[in-house]
């Protein structure tokens, strides 16, 4: 069954609106989240590392102030888009690397969550 | 920074054919993995590599790690209509204590029945 669920799987919001979108791993503990981009017909792009109870990390060229990365628990971790614009359009997935598995480094992919920016 | 050149781009086939696919890369990597997603739904874990020069076999498909630790390659046999969907390669640096992933472009897969 699935170890990550995101939510919601799709949202459609006025452009300067902040949309917030939840990362949750199922069943397990994860010290550490990614979220990732894709645009249409292209691959997936790091935006970001969460750590739970520090700062997240940042790839060169996201703008930290604009997603925003909250990894409070154990067990869930958010990112806000704020002040939406149409180019934020895009599909945002996130994943986890599971606890206690370090020989395998293998990373759980949630479903993923569409953003539309009208 | 770090890129995975993936082909092909496409790939259109008949049912029952045999599928390849590589990805190739200026940098070495810890580990390789595979990945199938489909429309709207993320990434599923195919294979994952973690030696070089190393054969895996999940049911039809087998990937191998390059012995040089920059390459891999995806074989699918006898496809079937639910082996649609775009296949990418990542690699990952585990030394990096980040456990990144680095993907590759993406192998879109078309079959006709």
């Amino acid at each position: 069954g699935a170890v990550v669920s995101q939510h919601p799987s799709w949202v459609i919001c006025k452009s300067g609106t902040s949309v917030k979108i939840e990362c949750r791993s199922l069943d397990f503990q994860a010290t550490t989240m990614f979220w990732y981009r894709q645009f249409p017909k292209q691959s997936l792009m790091l935006m970001a590392t969460s750590n739970e109870g520090s700062k997240a990390t940042y790839e060169q060229g996201v703008e930290k102030d604009k997603f925003l990365i909250n990894h409070a628990s154990l067990t869930l971790s958010t990112l806000t888009v704020t002040s939406a614009h149409p180019e934020d359009s895009s599909f945002y997935i996130c994943s986890t690397v599971l606890r206690g598995y370090p020989t395998y480094n293998e990373q759980f992919f949630g479903p993923g969550t569409r953003l539309t920016v009208l | 920074g770090q890129q995975l050149n993936q082909s092909p781009q496409s790939m259109f086939i008949q049912e029952g054919e045999d599928v390849s696919m590589n990805c190739t890369s200026s940098s070495i990597f810890n580990t390789w993995l595979w990945y199938k997603q489909e429309p709207g739904e993320g990434p599923v874990l195919l294979i994952a590599l973690y030696k070089a020069g190393e054969l895996t076999s999940n049911g039809r498909l087998t990937a191998q790690f390059g012995i040089t630790r920059k390459d891999s390659f995806l074989n699918i046999s006898a496809s079937i209509p639910s082996d649609v969907g775009i296949y990418f390669c990542a690699g990952q640096l585990t030394n990096q204590g980040a456990q990144k992933l680095v993907f590759g472009q993406g192998t879109r897969l078309t079959i006709n029945p």
